[in-house]
């Protein structure tokens, strides 16, 4: 299957700095990336998809100014938390369509963040 | 609201008995669904994705669909003690978007 990276795979903060997450398509071009976070025994929530070239799409009820979205070329978008709190604490992943017709996700290994 | 169901289990089965996992979605557009397998702390891993009516076996899973049930299940026979994770079903809605399932937890007991 295609792989997807990210980094960093955990990051410790204090509040009310900002985190950066990169997500990379390793072995595949990807115009569109997906970014979900998940907390724990949770499922995963869809935050916004990552156009390359465009602006992000966000879900509703997620704070676009919060969770800035950048698809700086067909293979990274990156994911930065501003202004981190402790509320933002989560376990943050990033995934991908791969190259195949029916549009199978692969998923990035996940960062997880902690907000001190 | 496009919603995907599963039941949050856990479902404990004995190493070696078939486990059988179920998802019903409400959208009956959808045309691909998927199952994911994750481990605990960990991101999910695909295991089998199907969108013809029918079964549709790898190895020892098997992905059943039945559209007009709205109705899609995984089939994992000779459970392994590895297998004990939580499986979540995905559906997609469009435009390359998943809905996910809230996951099963399974507990395959030695």
């Amino acid at each position: 299957g295609a792989v997807v990276s990210q980094h960093p795979s955990r990051v410790i903060c204090k509040s009310g700095t900002s985190v950066k997450i990169e997500c990379r398509s390793l072995d595949f071009q990807a115009t569109t990336m997906f970014w979900y976070r998940q907390f724990p025994k949770k499922s995963l929530m869809l935050m916004a998809t990552s156009n390359e070239g465009s602006k992000a799409t966000y879900e509703q009820g997620v704070e676009k100014d919060k969770f800035l979205i950048n698809h700086a070329s067909l293979t990274l978008s990156t994911l930065t938390v501003t202004s981190a709190h402790p509320e933002d604490s989560s376990f943050y992943i990033c995934s991908a369509p791969g190259p195949g017709f029916y549009d199978e996700q692969f998923f990035g290994p996940g960062t997880r963040l902690t907000v001190l | 609201q496009k919603e995907v169901e599963q039941n949050s289990g856990p479902l404990s089965v004995p190493e070696g008995a078939i486990a059988s996992l179920n998802c019903t979605y409400s959208d009956r557009g959808s045309q691909s669904f998927f199952w994911y397998r994750q481990y605990s702390g960990k991101s999910p891993e695909l295991i089998m994705f199907i969108y013809s009516n029918g079964d549709k076996e790898d190895g020892r899973f098997t992905a059943q669909l039945n559209k007009a049930s709205q109705y899609v299940s995984l089939l994992i026979r000779d459970s392994q003690p590895s297998d004990s994770a939580t499986y979540l079903c995905a559906v997609n809605t469009g435009f390359q978007k998943l809905v996910f399932g809230t996951g099963t937890r399974l507990l395959v007991s030695p």
